[in-house]
C-alpha cells in the first residue's frame, strides 16, 4: 500500500532532550512537509522541501531542523531550543508538480516533553 | 503576512441540520483546497478548487470559490454524525510549494 508512515505515534521525552521524528513516503513526491498541531488549532508549517538536498524553513522553523537526504525520507528533529515542543506533529507529501498539489498526511507523532 | 482565516471556531448543529464555513484569504489565491480531520485523526484532502466562481458537490457537501479567488465556502446538507470533524481550508503561497491553512471549524453533530 502507498502511503506516509511517521513513528512512533506517541513519544514522550525529558526536557533539554534532543528528538528526531521519523517520516517515510513510498508515494514517490517530490515535496514533503512537517507541520504542527496544538490543541484545538490549525497546522503551522515547520519545515517543507521541494526536493532532496534541499528544504526551506516554514513559518515557525525555529528549535526544529530536517534533512531531505533521501526522497521517501524527511525526518524532523526537535531540538532543546524548542520552548513548547509538545504538539502534535504531521509529515506531509504532494506530488509537487503540475496544477494539483494536494498533500498526503501521515498519521502524525503526539510528542510530550516534561 | 498572508492569513487564511475561517469562521466560526465551532459549530454544534442538530444531526439533520445544515452547516456552512466559510474562508477568508487577505491575498488571492491560485486555489483553494478543503482538508477534514476527524477527533484524533490526520487530515485528509477533500477536494481542490481552482476557477473563479467554480461550486464543487461531493454527495452533501458544495465547496465554493469566490469570484475574487479570496474566499471560499463548504456547505453541508443535512448533517450526519460521521460529518463530525474539524474542516479546514488551505490556500498556497504564491509560486511555492508551500502552503497556508486556515484555522479551522470544529463541527460537532448532535443525534
Amino acid at each position: 500500500d502507498g502511503g506516509i508512515t511517521q513513528s512512533p505515534k506517541y513519544l514522550f521525552r525529558k526536557e533539554g532532550q534532543n528528538v528526531t521524528l521519523s517520516c517515510e513516503q513510498n508515494l514517490n513526491h517530490d515535496a514533503m512537509y512537517w507541520y504542527r498541531q496544538d490543541p484545538g488549532q490549525g497546522l503551522r508549517l515547520i519545515y517543507y522541501s521541494q526536493i532532496v538536498n534541499d528544504f526551506q524553513k516554514g513559518d515557525i522553523a525555529e528549535g526544529y531542523s530536517v534533512s531531505r537526504e533521501k526522497k521517501e525520507s524527511f525526518p524532523l528533529t526537535v531540538t532543546s531550543a524548542q520552548k513548547n515542543p509538545t504538539a502534535f506533529y504531521l509529515c506531509a507529501s504532494s506530488i509537487g508538480s503540475g496544477s494539483t498539489y494536494e498533500q498526503y498526511f501521515g498519521p502524525g507523532t503526539r510528542l510530550t516533553v516534561t | 503576512g498572508q492569513q487564511v482565516m475561517q469562521i466560526p471556531q465551532y459549530q454544534h448543529v442538530q444531526e439533520g441540520e445544515d452547516f456552512t464555513t466559510y474562508c477568508n484569504s487577505s491575498t488571492t489565491l491560485s486555489n483553494i483546497q478543503w482538508y477534514k480531520q476527524r477527533p484524533g485523526g490526520h487530515p485528509v484532502f477533500l477536494i481542490q478548487l481552482v476557477k473563479s466562481g467554480e461550486v464543487k458537490k461531493q454527495k452533501r457537501l458544495t465547496f465554493q470559490f469566490g469570484e475574487a479567488k479570496k474566499n471560499s465556502s463548504l456547505h453541508i446538507t443535512a448533517t450526519q454524525t460521521t460529518d463530525v470533524g474539524t474542516y479546514f481550508c488551505a490556500g498556497p503561497y504564491s509560486g511555492t510549494y508551500k502552503y497556508i491553512f486556515g484555522t479551522g471549524t470544529r463541527l460537532k453533530v448532535l443525534a
